[in-house]
């Protein structure tokens, strides 16, 4: 089975930096994504891990764990723009398994 | 196209009634996926399919539930008989390939209201 699990909401104030943190237990593992979904919208790809450590992309983070089941992504000097809900996913064979998601809301 | 497309964007309906759902996937792209995403759950797989291989329905909740796809074009999904749980909204996504790495690209789903 998969178990994948994220906070379900997270505040943060414009220009400050908010960490996601994502903890999974999954039969298999060829990877994890990180996705962005605006309300009413697609989710958008935002980046994809599948050894250890950091891989880096603008304002955005993203680092994994594999012997600990846990990766975070990181958002750094927050727009306004990035209030939006994060997703977990966790790559089997060809599936992803998503978590809830967490929802950011970002403050001026 | 230049995204993955899906339609309609809103669907209500009664409860009992049949319905299809479309997706266009991204042209060349021969992985197609269906996802259902409940109010405040995660996204949840539904069917696979890659080029001519038998799909994997392993998701799908009810027998009342099948999709299609022919070739490497249009997707349908089809609810019969819609019960009030089936509400949420139905997500599409394509890759290029379904091995490691590849990402999948969401349309932007439709919402279904079963009344």
């Amino acid at each position: 089975g998969q178990n994948i699990d994220q906070p379900t909401e997270m505040t943060a104030t414009e220009g400050a930096i908010v960490q996601i943190n994502c903890t999974y237990q999954t039969s298999g593992f060829n990877g994890l994504f990180w996705y962005q979904q605006h309300a009413g919208e697609a989710p958008t790809f935002l980046s994809y891990n599948v050894l250890d450590g950091l891989e880096e992309k603008g304002r955005f983070s993203s680092f994994l764990s594999r012997s600990k089941g846990y990766s975070y992504l990181l958002l750094k000097e927050l727009q306004m723009k990035d209030s939006a809900s994060y997703l977990c996913a966790v790559k089997g064979d060809y599936k992803l398994s998503f978590g809830a998601g967490t929802t950011v809301t970002v403050r001026a | 196209g230049a995204g993955v497309s899906q339609s309609p964007s809103n669907k209500v309906t009664e409860k009992g009634k049949d319905v299809e759902l479309r997706c266009d996937p991204i042209s060349g792209h021969t992985a197609l996926y269906w996802y259902r995403q409940r109010l405040g759950q995660g996204l949840e797989f539904l069917i696979y399919f890659q080029g001519n291989s038998a799909p994997d329905k392993s998701g799908l909740p009810s027998d009342r539930f099948s999709a299609e796809r022919t070739g490497e074009s249009v997707s349908t999904l089809t609810i019969q008989r819609t019960q009030q749980e089936d509400s949420a909204v139905y997500l599409c996504a394509s890759s290029s390939l379904p091995g490691q790495g590849n990402i999948q690209y969401f349309g932007a789903g439709t919402r279904l209201s079963v009344l």
